[in-house]
């Protein structure tokens, strides 16, 4: 069985430029969330959308946006790179109440 | 607003010790709660999870945890540690009819000398 899979698994962004990260969930599920795990801390809530429409939504300025499609695949965007936005981008899909993980996105920006 | 309090960051074991983390949320409603591993360079995985019914949840690799309602609290034990345990440990909760969205604690770093 697939699991989550995410693309690409390393990345290296200079400040200022845009990203897309993408998520393929699951065969079956229709709930991709996004999280954030910056070194040292635990993920952190960016979007959750489920059957194409955002569900719900984490502190995190606009700069950031998502969507899914209607194979239930999903990307991450994000404008105006900051050498905050640097981490690990984690990518769940959810069946019913449970969350599965993907490998994540390493994203540097420098 | 939801929130995961984990009270180690980091615990540093030998084997055979036994093992308790600590966990508590801030919900007022009804929730759903998971231990998570990450072992080194691997990603996410699920430990164990409670949604209903017995307290005394058991998962893998010898794992239980406990879920006291009046204590707010889910609290990760195991008997006898492995050096193959280390890793991090998360603790996350999920409302109840509040989609997927789910609240992570920062993790606590365990490391078991052999």
């Amino acid at each position: 069985d697939a699991g989550v899979t995410q693309s690409p698994t390393h990345l290296i962004k200079t400040r200022g430029q845009h990203v897309t990260l993408r998520c393929s969930p699951i065969s079956g599920h229709k709930s991709v969330s996004w999280y954030q795990q910056v070194l040292g801390q635990g993920p952190q809530f960016i979007f959750q959308y489920y059957e194409k429409e955002e569900r719900g939504r984490g502190n995190f300025p606009d700069r950031f946006s998502a969507r899914q499609f209607p194979n239930y695949s999903s990307e991450l965007n994000v404008n105006a790179l900051l050498l905050g936005d640097s981490a690990l981008y984690l990518c769940a899909s959810s069946l019913y109440r449970e969350a599965f993980f993907g490998q994540g996105t390493r994203l540097t920006v420098v | 607003a939801q929130s995961v309090s984990q009270h180690n960051h980091h615990v540093i074991l030998s084997e055979a010790a036994s093992l308790e983390l600590g966990c508590n949320y801030s919900y007022g409603g009804t929730v759903n709660l998971f231990w998570y591993v990450q072992y080194p360079g691997q990603h996410l995985q699920l430990l164990l999870k409670y949604f209903s019914g017995d307290p005394l949840v058991k998962g893998i690799k010898g794992f239980e945890a406990e879920f006291i309602k009046s204590k707010f609290s889910f609290n990760l034990r195991k008997p006898s540690v492995q050096w193959s345990d280390t890793a991090e440990y998360f603790c996350a909760v999920n409302a109840r009819g509040g989609g997927f969205k789910t609240i992570f604690g920062a993790g606590t770093r365990l490391f078991v000398k052999a």
